[in-house]
């Protein structure tokens, strides 16, 4: 069974701090991926990158940053000099892998979410 | 192009009644997802479709069902609702491509409340 962990429950920084969002995961499937979503205090969620298990580049983005290892299955999320804008609920999910016909249905399996709060 | 929507936005239900949550998409996507959030945790599969007229469960299928007669609709029927079922309800699409697995595309979401 695939499983995520978000050890940090909640996240509390004051504007401009640097913050990392911690992901681990548990797979048995050879092919994946990884998703991180954010959910702002409206409760719609907003997709922030996908990565692919065969690609551990890790990735900038503006003022964020991923950095993902298949070594100790993790996917952590930085987000460089915090805005208040950026306070919500932050979510890692792990797709299930492609099956022996080479189908995947992509069914998501989330983690409990982080919630980041950040000051001005 | 309205993404995926959901009705109602809201609902609150007596023990034992039975509703429907309505879920559109106009983005042509074969594979629809539903996923329920219960507070401060994070969203289980309730029931998927990847094309219409097959559905399949997930984690948590009790006290549901799903049908999909068409592309564009995916809708989740509670029968004997309880307080268990008390949750908000996502739905979400996505489409498989060469680029491997997309990104699931999210509904604003239904939030219901069995008393």
């Amino acid at each position: 069974a695939q499983k995520v962990t978000q050890a940090q429950t909640e996240i509390s920084v004051v504007e401009k701090e640097d913050v990392t969002l911690d992901c681990v995961y548990e797979t048995r499937d050879t092919t994946y991926y990884l998703f991180w979503y954010k959910q702002p205090p409206s409760g719609e969620l907003v997709f922030l990158i996908r990565r692919n298990s065969f690609d551990e580049q890790n990735e900038i983005s503006g003022r964020y940053s991923w950095n993902f290892q298949k070594s100790t299955s993790s996917f952590n999320f930085t987000i460089t000099a915090s805005q208040v804008v950026d306070s919500a609920v932050y979510f890692c999910a792990l797709s299930e892998g492609y099956n022996a016909g080479g189908t995947s249905y992509g069914k998501l399996t989330f983690g409990q979410g982080t919630i980041l709060t950040v000051h001005p | 192009n309205a993404g995926v929507t959901q009705t109602p936005k809201f609902r609150i239900l007596k023990i034992g009644q039975s509703m429907t949550l309505q879920c559109a998409q106009d983005m042509n996507h074969n594979y629809m997802y539903w996923y329920r959030q219960d507070p401060g945790m994070g969203l289980k599969l309730i029931y998927y479709s990847v094309g219409a007229g097959i559905t399949d469960k997930g984690e948590v299928p009790n006290g549901y069902n799903v049908s999909r007669s068409t592309t564009e609709d995916f809708p989740l029927r509670l029968e004997l609702a309880a307080p268990s079922q008390t949750s908000v309800y996502f739905c979400a699409s996505s489409r498989p491509g060469l680029a491997g697995i997309s990104q699931q595309f999210f509904g604003p979401g239904t939030r219901l409340t069995v008393l």
